[in-house]
C-alpha cells in the first residue's frame, strides 16, 4: 500500500515563528502535493512538484515556499507564520499521467494553530 | 479552466435512506474524475474513479457514481445508508490539460440519522 507520513499531526506556533512541514511518500511518485484545508473552502492547492528540485505554485502560495531534495520528501515552509495561515494541511503524492493508476493518495494532515 | 461544483455542503439522510450527492464538472477535454472521503481529523482516502471505459464505477463500502457526458456529472449513490458513512465528501477532476493537478469541490458533509 502506499503510505504518505507527515511529520507532525498536530502544531502550535506562534506568529512569526518559521515553520517547517514535511512529508513523505514511499511509492517512488513524481509528484508531491501541498493543500490547505479550510471550512467551506475546500481543498486549496499551494505548492505542487513533479520532480526533484522542481516546483509550481498552485492557487494560494503566498506567505509558503517548498524544497525538493529527494523524490520521496517534500517539504512545506511557513517563513514567518501568520495568525490567517491556522488551517489543516494535507500532502498528497501522485503518478505521473498515463504511467499507472491516476489517483492522489493523502497523508494524515497536520493540524496548525498559529498563535 | 477545470472546475467542480459539489451542490449542497450538507446533506442528511437516515439510516437505511438512498445516498445522493452531486458533483457537477467542467473540462474541454475527457475528464479523469474522482471521489474522495474524510473522516475527522484523518486525510483523504479514494472512494472510486472514473478514468476510461464504463461509466458505471463501483468504489469501497458499496457506493458507485456514473459519468455522465452529456450532463457534465459525477453523482455519487449508495442504495442504503449506514452510520458509517457520516464523513465529508469531496468530487476531484483532472485531465490533461491540467498538469497532473487535481480540482477538488467544496465538499459535502453527510450525516446519517439513526
Amino acid at each position: 500500500d502506499v503510505k504518505v507520513t507527515q511529520s507532525s499531526r498536530y502544531l502550535v506556533k506562534r506568529t512569526g515563528e518559521k515553520v517547517f512541514l514535511e512529508c513523505v511518500q514511499d511509492m517512488d511518485h513524481e509528484n508531491m502535493f501541498w493543500y490547505r484545508q479550510d471550512p467551506g473552502l475546500g481543498l486549496r492547492l499551494i505548492y505542487f512538484s513533479y520532480d526533484v528540485k522542481m516546483k509550481e505554485k498552485g492557487d494560494i502560495p503566498e506567505g509558503y515556499s517548498v524544497s525538493r531534495e529527494k523524490k520521496e520528501r517534500f517539504s512545506l515552509i511557513l517563513e514567518s507564520a501568520s495568525t490567517n495561515q491556522t488551517s489543516m494541511y494535507l500532502c498528497a503524492s501522485s503518478l505521473l499521467l498515463g504511467q499507472g493508476a491516476y489517483e492522489q493518495y493523502f497523508g494524515p494532515g497536520t493540524r496548525l494553530t498559529v498563535t | 479552466a477545470q472546475s467542480v461544483t459539489q451542490l449542497g455542503s450538507h446533506v442528511s439522510v437516515s439510516e437505511g435512506a438512498l445516498v445522493l450527492l452531486r458533483c457537477n464538472y467542467s473540462s474541454s477535454v475527457p475528464p479523469y474524475l474522482f471521489w474522495y472521503v474524510q473522516y475527522p481529523n484523518q486525510g483523504l482516502q479514494l472512494l472510486l474513479k472514473y478514468t476510461t471505459g464504463a461509466t458505471l464505477v463501483k468504489g469501497i463500502n458499496g457506493f458507485e457514481a456514473e459519468f455522465k457526458k452529456s450532463e457534465t456529472s459525477f453523482h455519487l449513490t449508495k442504495p442504503s445508508a449506514h452510520m458509517s458513512d457520516a464523513a465529508e465528501y469531496f468530487c476531484a477532476v483532472s485531465d490533461l490539460n491540467t498538469g497532473n493537478q487535481f480540482y477538488f469541490g467544496t465538499g459535502t458533509s453527510l450525516t446519517v440519522i439513526p
